[in-house]
């Protein structure tokens, strides 16, 4: 089955605390990228990667970082998560443009 | 800087009728733009798109129409189905970025 597999579901960590949310794709898609969604603010793009070792700034890449070694894995790192991360956050993949985008179920965040 | 904007926060509509969800956008680079829709507790799933070339298009009981003059979009569901109740959000392409507006939340009651 093709999917955007993002994990863990659920996360509650502490400010600080490093962190990954690993992102996989099965679909043999060039373009990924992570979304979060906030009340009100709709997804906003924090990452996105063209292809292999390609990746570019969103609208919101402040404390966060990605990497894309392979071409079916994007994972989101938190380096030192703050409150203001607490988030719901989506991973999502594209043959090559991103339209139209396959989204993950999601990973909610909560740092206290 | 809100470049794609959906002004109602929810809609609620009657089983059978027409829902329409508005979207409104500033940015005239955009070139494609599409409608995604989301489930409690899963991901956004795609739903209609249109080329700025066009100003409809047309799947089923979904119809997208594009006003570029007016920065303009809406997502036409006839007949509206309980099924249908979801939050809806709007997208727009400009080059490699998709950026998507605050959705709009429909409830279709039977």
């Amino acid at each position: 089955e093709a999917q955007v597999t993002q994990n863990p579901r659920y996360l509650i960590t502490v400010t600080g605390k490093k962190l990954t949310v690993t992102c996989s794709q099965n679909m043999n898609h060039e373009y990924m990228s992570w979304y979060r969604q906030d009340p009100g603010l709709g997804l906003r793009q924090i990452y996105y990667s063209m292809n292999v070792e390609v990746t570019d700034k969103g609208d919101v890449p402040e404390g966060y970082k990605v990497s894309r070694k392979e071409k079916r894995n994007f994972p989101l790192i938190l380096e030192s998560p703050s409150p203001n991360q607490t988030s719901l956050y989506f991973c999502a993949s594209s043959l090559s443009r991103p339209s139209p985008l396959h989204f993950g179920n999601g990973t909610r965040l909560t740092v206290t | 800087d809100q470049q794609v904007k959906q002004n109602s926060p929810s809609l609620s509509v009657q089983e059978g009728r027409i829902s329409i969800l508005n979207c409104d956008y500033t940015n005239s680079m955009f070139d494609y733009f599409l409608w995604y829709k989301k489930y409690p507790a899963e991901g956004p799933t795609f739903l209609i798109s249109i080329s700025s070339i066009k100003d409809k298009n047309e799947d089923g009981r979904f119809t997208v129409f594009l006003n570029k003059s007016a920065k303009h979009l809406s997502l036409h569901i006839v007949p509206s189905q309980p099924g249908d109740s979801a939050v809806y959000f709007c997208a727009a392409l400009n080059g490699n970025k998709l950026v998507f507006g605050a959705g709009t939340i429909l409830r279709v009651k039977s």
